[in-house]
C-alpha cells in the first residue's frame, strides 16, 4: 500500500513564524503535491514537484515556497505565516504524468496561524 | 472558465438506503473524471477514474455515472452503511494545462442509524 505520511496532523503558529510542512512517500512517486482545502471550496493546489530540485507553480503559490531534496520528501515553507494561511494543507504524490495517474494523499495538516 | 459544481452539498440519509451525489462540469478539453471519498480528518482517497469512453464504472457498492455530452457525473451509494459517513469530492482533468486537476467542493454524506 502507498503511504503517505505528513510531519504534524495539528500545527499552531504566530503571526510572522517561518512554517515547515513535511511530506514523505515510501512508493518511489515521481510527482508530489501540496494543497490547502478550505470549507466550501475544492482543493487548491499551492505547489507541484515532477522530480528532486523540480517545482512548478500551482494556482496559489503566493507566500509559500517548497523544497525537494530527496525524491521521497516534500516539503512546503510558509516563509512567514499570516492568518490568512490558517487552512487544512495535504499533501500528495502519484506515480508518474499520465492521466490518469492516481493521487494518494496523506493525512494532512490543520494549520492554526494565530 | 473551468469549473466543477457538485450538489448537494450536504445530505443526511438512514443506514441501508441509497442515494445519488452529482458533479457538472465545465472543464474543456476533458480528460478523466474521478470521484474521492474523504472522512473527517483525513486525507481523499480515489474511488473511482473514469474517461471519455467509459460511462459507468463500479467499486463495490459505489456506481460512478459519466455523460461526457452533457458534462455530468453521478456517484450512487447502494445500500448506504455508518461508515459511508464522509465528503465525496468530484474531480475532472483538464487534457491542456498539464492535466491540472479542477475539483469540485464536494457534497458532506451523514448517514445516520
Amino acid at each position: 500500500d502507498v503511504k503517505v505520511t505528513q510531519s504534524s496532523r495539528y500545527l499552531v503558529k504566530r503571526t510572522g513564524e517561518k512554517v515547515f510542512l513535511e511530506c514523505v512517500q515510501d512508493m518511489d512517486h515521481e510527482n508530489m503535491f501540496w494543497y490547502r482545502q478550505d470549507p466550501g471550496l475544492g482543493l487548491r493546489l499551492i505547489y507541484f514537484s515532477y522530480d528532486v530540485k523540480m517545482k512548478e507553480k500551482g494556482d496559489i503559490p503566493e507566500g509559500y515556497s517548497v523544497s525537494r531534496e530527496k525524491k521521497e520528501r516534500f516539503s512546503l515553507i510558509l516563509e512567514s505565516a499570516s492568518t490568512n494561511q490558517t487552512s487544512m494543507y495535504l499533501c500528495a504524490s502519484s506515480f508518474r504524468g499520465t492521466s490518469t495517474d492516481t493521487q494518494y494523499f496523506g493525512p494532512g495538516t490543520r494549520l492554526t496561524v494565530l | 472558465k473551468n469549473q466543477v459544481e457538485q450538489s448537494p452539498q450536504s445530505l443526511i440519509i438512514l443506514e441501508g438506503k441509497n442515494c445519488t451525489l452529482q458533479c457538472n462540469y465545465t472543464v474543456s478539453p476533458f480528460s478523466n473524471l474521478r470521484w474521492y471519498k474523504q472522512d473527517t480528518g483525513r486525507g481523499p482517497v480515489s474511488l473511482t477514474i473514469m474517461t471519455f469512453s467509459e460511462n459507468t464504472k463500479s467499486n463495490g457498492r459505489y456506481t460512478a455515472t459519466l455523460d461526457a455530452d452533457t458534462k455530468q457525473s453521478s456517484l450512487h451509494i447502494t445500500a448506504s452503511q455508518l461508515s459511508d459517513s464522509a465528503s465525496y469530492i468530484c474531480v475532472v482533468v483538464n487534457m491542456d494545462s498539464n492535466y491540472q486537476l479542477i475539483w469540485g467542493a464536494g457534497t458532506k454524506l451523514i448517514i445516520k442509524p
